[in-house]
């Protein structure tokens, strides 16, 4: 267990719908990124929030909006969903930044897959 | 732009032999190499990383190398076991750029046969 809690584990939602993806870090942590993975693209990074603050962001959708709250949980927004948009979403934390760069941990990611 | 290449694609050894897994990466500015393990069904496992400051790093079976001159890095395997088997990943990190965000080669599955 890496101590990354992500909600829910799976969703199955129709073309056009929103839903939002919920992430607690670990414990100390103040890092959270948001990761995307499907099977033609690898693991994509698609942003980072460094204590309530936005400090990255990758290729991340107009569509797609994410935020961390004041007690550092994230959570990610998906809004008119495609198929595309079918993918495991995973969430990691970590204790710094980057300057001192520190271990990532995953969640066990939230299964997202659109009809 | 930003970019990890991951070879091979798929792996397969006897159990007891060695695996070896390579990337490359285009950032020179990156500093920090991790290596994950994703088995079917969970979140990507950090298995061993190494600084850019350090040439080679051990821990039990597994080690990792880099090679700044030439930015590329290699995980390796010794004495494979069938719960090896999973999908691999490298990444690299720019730490000076303020941001831990990783970018991730397109990982390797590795299966070990019995």
């Amino acid at each position: 267990d890496s101590g990354v809690t992500q909600t829910p584990k799976h969703l199955i939602t129709a073309t056009g719908q929103r839903v939002t993806l919920r992430c607690s870090p670990r414990s100390g942590d103040l890092s959270v990124y948001w990761y995307q993975q499907s099977l033609d693209q690898g693991l994509q990074f698609l942003i980072q929030y460094y204590n309530g603050e936005e400090r990255a962001k990758g290729n991340i959708l107009e569509r797609f909006s994410a935020q961390q709250f004041p007690d550092l949980h994230s959570e990610l927004n998906l809004s008119s969903l495609e198929l595309g948009d079918s993918a495991l979403y995973f969430c990691a934390s970590s204790f710094t930044t980057g300057v001192d760069i520190t271990e990532a941990f995953f969640g066990q990611g939230t299964r997202l897959t659109v009809v | 732009g930003e970019n990890v290449e991951q070879h091979p694609s798929t792996l397969s050894v006897q159990e007891g032999d060695s695996a070896v897994i390579k990337c490359t990466y285009s950032d020179s500015a990156s500093n920090y190499f991790p290596w994950y393990k994703q088995e079917l069904g969970k979140g990507p496992q950090l298995i061993i990383d190494i600084r850019s400051n350090v040439g080679e790093k051990k821990d039990q079976r597994i080690a990792v190398t880099l090679n700044k001159t030439a930015k590329h890095f290699s995980l390796h395997i010794t004495e494979t076991q069938p719960e090896d088997s999973a999908v691999y990943f490298c990444a690299a990190s720019r730490g000076s750029s303020n941001t831990g965000k990783l970018i991730f080669g397109q990982g390797t599955t590795l299966q070990v046969k019995p």
